[in-house]
């Protein structure tokens, strides 16, 4: 299994700022995964972080809005860039363990 | 278009009273579907992995089977500490995972 902790656990931001999650886990990985879960809606991948390398971005989701941070196989971070109210969601950090997939706590955010 | 969709929404049961959740898919190809269980103000938590249509898995009080086009989750004599939402997940491609929206169960006491 993995273990994984994000912070912070909430934030309530002012529009046009920037608010950088962090997610540490317990051993190294490979790929790192940030997901966005809009209330109400399902989990969406916003992109891929390999250590080492620049992420990759699912469609919808630009790195000047969205940059992540990868500098170790244990860490990575995503900064969600001049918030608007749209961006109020939980931000979910993931890694695989084989077949398995596991998830931070989530950072919930809220941007008035 | 790869598609998840997840029935019902939402269902109330009886503790004791069990039932079925319902997760159809529509993918160009499956790697595997995936069951995850989300508490309130938690991440979502993995329950199962299926592969092929015919398998199943059971872990205490739940049961996932699969087939061609769908998966369903039963929940045989539900305790209120099943209570959560339940999220299914297919994986068309490596490391592709496409959600559900999920169902929100409740169980009464």
């Amino acid at each position: 299994s993995a273990v994984i902790s994000q912070k912070p656990s909430r934030d309530i931001c002012q529009r046009g700022t920037s608010l950088t999650i962090q997610c540490q886990v317990d051993s190294q990985v490979t790929m790192m995964f940030w997901y966005r879960q809009q209330p109400g809606q399902s989990l969406t991948l916003i992109a891929t972080a390999n250590q080492g390398s620049e992420a990759t971005y699912e469609s919808g989701f630009v790195i000047d809005k969205f940059p992540i941070s990868r500098p170790n196989l244990t860490f990575s971070t995503l900064t969600v860039s001049n918030m608007s109210p749209e961006d109020s969601s939980i931000y979910l950090c993931s890694v695989n363990n084989g077949p398995e997939q596991f998830f931070g706590p989530g950072t919930r955010l809220t941007v008035l | 278009e790869d598609q998840v969709t997840q029935s019902p929404e939402a269902l109330r049961l009886q503790e004791g009273e069990s039932s079925s959740l319902n997760c159809s898919y529509t993918v160009s190809g499956l790697r595997g579907l995936f069951w995850y269980r989300q508490d309130p103000g938690k991440g979502p938590e993995f329950l199962f992995t299926l592969y092929s249509a015919g398998e199943e898995k059971e872990k205490e009080r739940l049961k996932a089977t699969l087939t061609k086009k769908e998966s369903f989750l039963h929940i045989t004599a539900p305790k209120p500490e099943d209570s959560a939402t339940y999220l299914c997940a297919v994986e068309p491609a490596l490391n592709d995972m496409r959600f559900g929206a999920g169902t929100r169960l409740t169980v009464k006491p």
